[in-house]
């Protein structure tokens, strides 16, 4: 079935540093890939979003691509900010699912960001 | 805005008292879910409604059923919690057209205690 690996956390930075949150899956055809935050006590937030291969996705200076080759869409920030401190997931959803499946998320761990001034 | 509700934030039960929790949407979306969460943890898939329709994830426990009256509410409703059923409780709800679904839009949850 599918899978989603993030990259082992908690990851604590100092400000103004550079982020990357490493994310592998496993599908099969081309799922849309997703990376959700989520902020201390409350709901996901979709951050950015993939469809298709080589498709780069980009929000609050978050970007990542989608790398069909190796199967990854690893997140990436220039310059962190204290109000980054949250948890991020990737997550993949069958494209053009329909059907059964509806679209349904498949998750990875997860993983904490503590960003200090 | 357009926005997924979800009501009480917060909500105490006793142990084995019945308990529902409200999730209410202006996006006109088809599809419902709600999710568990525990810790940090990555939300677990509970069931969703497709339209009308409702499906159930395997390993859901008998425990928790869930109530889609209309196409802007869905409820989530826990028989007899126990101690290991605190937890956030995430509604989230996405377009499903001509077998392209969109991204799920998430509610900012209900935490559960139950003592």
């Amino acid at each position: 079935g599918d899978s989603v690996t993030q990259m082992e956390g908690p990851v604590t930075l100092s400000e103004e540093a550079f982020l990357t949150i490493n994310c592998t899956y496993t599908a099969t055809g081309y799922p849309s890939l997703f990376w959700y935050v989520q902020y201390p006590g409350e709901g996901l937030q979709l951050l950015l979003k993939a469809t298709k291969a080589d498709d780069k996705g980009s929000n609050k200076g978050f970007e990542a691509t989608y790398r069909k080759e190796t199967t990854s869409f690893h997140l990436e920030k220039g310059s962190v900010q204290v109000s980054d401190s949250a948890v991020y997931f990737c997550a993949l959803s069958p494209r053009g699912a329909g059907g059964t499946s509806y679209g349904k998320l498949t998750f990875g761990q997860g993983t904490i960001l503590t960003v200090h001034p | 805005d357009a926005m997924v509700i979800q009501n009480p934030r917060y909500q105490v039960t006793q142990f084995g008292k019945p308990v529902t929790l409200s999730c209410s949407q202006t996006l006109n979306h088809n599809v419902m879910y709600w999710y568990q969460q525990k810790s940090s943890q990555a939300p677990k898939l509970l069931f969703h409604y497709y339209d009308k329709d409702f499906n159930n994830e395997a390993d859901t426990p008998d425990n928790f059923q869930s109530r889609r009256p209309n196409t802007s509410f869905c409820f989530l409703d826990i028989r007899s919690p126990g101690l290991g059923d605190a937890a956030m409780y995430l509604c989230a709800t996405s377009r499903d057209q001509g077998g392209s679904t969109y991204e799920q839009y998430f509610g900012p949850g209900t935490r559960l205690t139950v003592t």
